[in-house]
């Protein structure tokens, strides 16, 4: 079946590293993405990473792909107050589905001064 | 450029009423979707549109939700008659092409928060 599964909530002091990681079932997900969504806004895309690579690195953001644990994580280098927001893995299922994007429940990053 | 616009951003209805959510995507995206997200889940694709057709709406309550899309650029999103579980944001997307990859990722715009009481 077709399922996102994220932890829901993320407590992290500023400046530190936060990691939210994600797990998926589908094996024929061809990207991964992680979507940033801000109080009152809609989702906008982090960063993704495509299946047949295992890392991928932009600025503060680095993506980790274990894709035989289907197992995806973002890790954001110091974390500033700015980055509080919901964070939302999330699949596409191929061609072969109609690229249908599967979204996790988000998790909820708050930041501590 | 200007991004996807969505009205209105509230919306407070009684259930068994009716509602209408508009959306604007990016000039020239051919591609547009409406998701609902209850809170505390993510977004759940209801329907998507290639130009003025129906790619997707496997996901849609056709009983009481209907969407369309008549010149392929703004699309309308109804519900009639509301039930309480239609309690949501509704977001609207758009992309350039059918295919959502790298070079097509999907545009949200802020959505509509719709209560049923």
């Amino acid at each position: 079946g077709e399922d996102v599964e994220q932890s829901l909530f993320l407590s992290v002091r500023e400046g530190d590293s936060s990691v939210i990681n994600c797990t998926y079932t589908d094996s024929s997900s061809t990207y991964l993405y992680w979507y940033k969504q801000e109080p009152g806004a809609g989702l906008q895309l982090l960063t993704y990473i495509f299946s047949n690579m295992d890392m991928k690195q932009d600025q503060r953001l680095t993506v980790l792909l274990n894709k035989k644990d289907k197992h995806l994580s973002l890790r954001i280098a110091d974390t500033q107050t700015g980055d509080s927001a919901i964070y939302f893995c999330a699949e596409n299922l191929g061609v072969n589905r109609d690229d249908k994007i599967i979204f996790g429940k988000g998790t909820r990053l708050h930041i501590l001064p | 450029e200007a991004g996807v616009a969505q009205s209105p951003r509230y919306k407070i209805i009684e259930k068994r009423q009716s509602v209408a959510f508009w959306c604007n995507p990016i000039s020239g995206h051919a591609t547009l979707y409406w998701y609902q997200q209850i809170l505390g889940q993510g977004p759940k694709l209801l329907i998507q549109f290639q130009n003025n057709g129906v790619v997707d709406d496997s996901q849609l309550p056709k009983d009481r939700f209907s969407a369309e899309r008549l010149k392929g650029v703004d699309s309308t999103l109804k519900i009639q008659p509301a039930k309480l579980e239609d309690s949501a944001v509704y977001l609207c997307a758009s992309s350039p092409e059918r295919r959502t990859n790298y070079n097509s990722p999907l545009h949200f715009g802020n959505g509509t928060r719709l209560t049923v009481t």
